[in-house]
């Protein structure tokens, strides 16, 4: 199974500040999606991040907003632009490795609270 | 379109006693079918998964679930829980294909002494 690492793990950040969360993946993998996991609730996925190309967001997200690069195929970064309290929640990394079985792997999650 | 539907936010149970934490899915078309658990403060790990075959999948820890494409369910059942077992449970479907999954809302169980 894949390992994912990022960082920052959490981040305290003013209002109007942006930041960007990194994720490493210890392998190759095929796709990478960012969710976030507000307070309370369930994983709602952002986008995917394409390898080479623009992410794809989901109905209710924009790239001004989410900006996703994917360099490669370890690697992929989220930003969270002008942030605002709204904003606080975990943003996962996840990942999938094989295409035939559907499982998703997961980093431990960024908690970002936004002052 | 797709969706998880978990029906219970919260199940409190006491040590030992069997829990059913229920799971229906809605889709035109196969899915592949998930149990994620998270525990307090960290990241979410998969307990099991039903892609084809036997309809009963059952994890190393002692949960079982159940694919019933009839009722287009997939609850999940431990027979006697542990302390050790409080957690969120999410259940995920996923259309086959290289597709995202879909989450439901979640199940936070708490076992009690």
């Amino acid at each position: 199974s894949a390992v994912i690492s990022q960082k920052p793990s959490r981040d305290i950040c003013q209002r109007g500040t942006s930041l960007t969360i990194q994720c490493q993946v210890d392998s190759q993998v095929t796709m990478m999606f960012w969710y976030r996991q507000q307070p309370g609730q369930s994983l709602t996925l952002i986008a995917t991040a394409n390898q080479g190309s623009e992410a794809t967001y989901e109905s209710g997200f924009v790239i001004d907003k989410f900006p996703i690069s994917r360099p490669n195929l370890t690697f992929s970064t989220l930003t969270v632009s002008n942030m605002s309290p709204e904003d606080s929640s975990i943003y996962l990394c996840s990942v999938r490795d094989n295409l035939n079985t559907g499982e998703l792997f997961f980093g431990e999650g960024s908690r970002l609270t936004v002052l | 379109a797709q969706s998880v539907t978990q029906l219970d936010s919260q199940v409190p149970v006491f040590e030992e006693a069997p829990v059913e934490l229920r799971c229906n899915y809605s889709s035109s078309v196969s899915v592949y079918l998930f149990w994620y658990v998270q525990y307090p403060n960290q990241g979410l790990q998969l307990l099991l998964k039903y892609l084809s075959g036997s309809t009963l999948v059952k994890s190393i820890n002692g949960f079982e679930a159940e694919f019933n494409k009839s009722q287009t369910s997939f609850h999940l059942r431990k027979p006697s829980v542990h302390i050790s077992d409080t957690a969120e449970y999410f259940c995920a479907s996923q259309r086959r294909g290289n597709t995202p999954l879909v989450f439901g809302k979640g199940t936070r169980l708490s076992v009690i002494a």
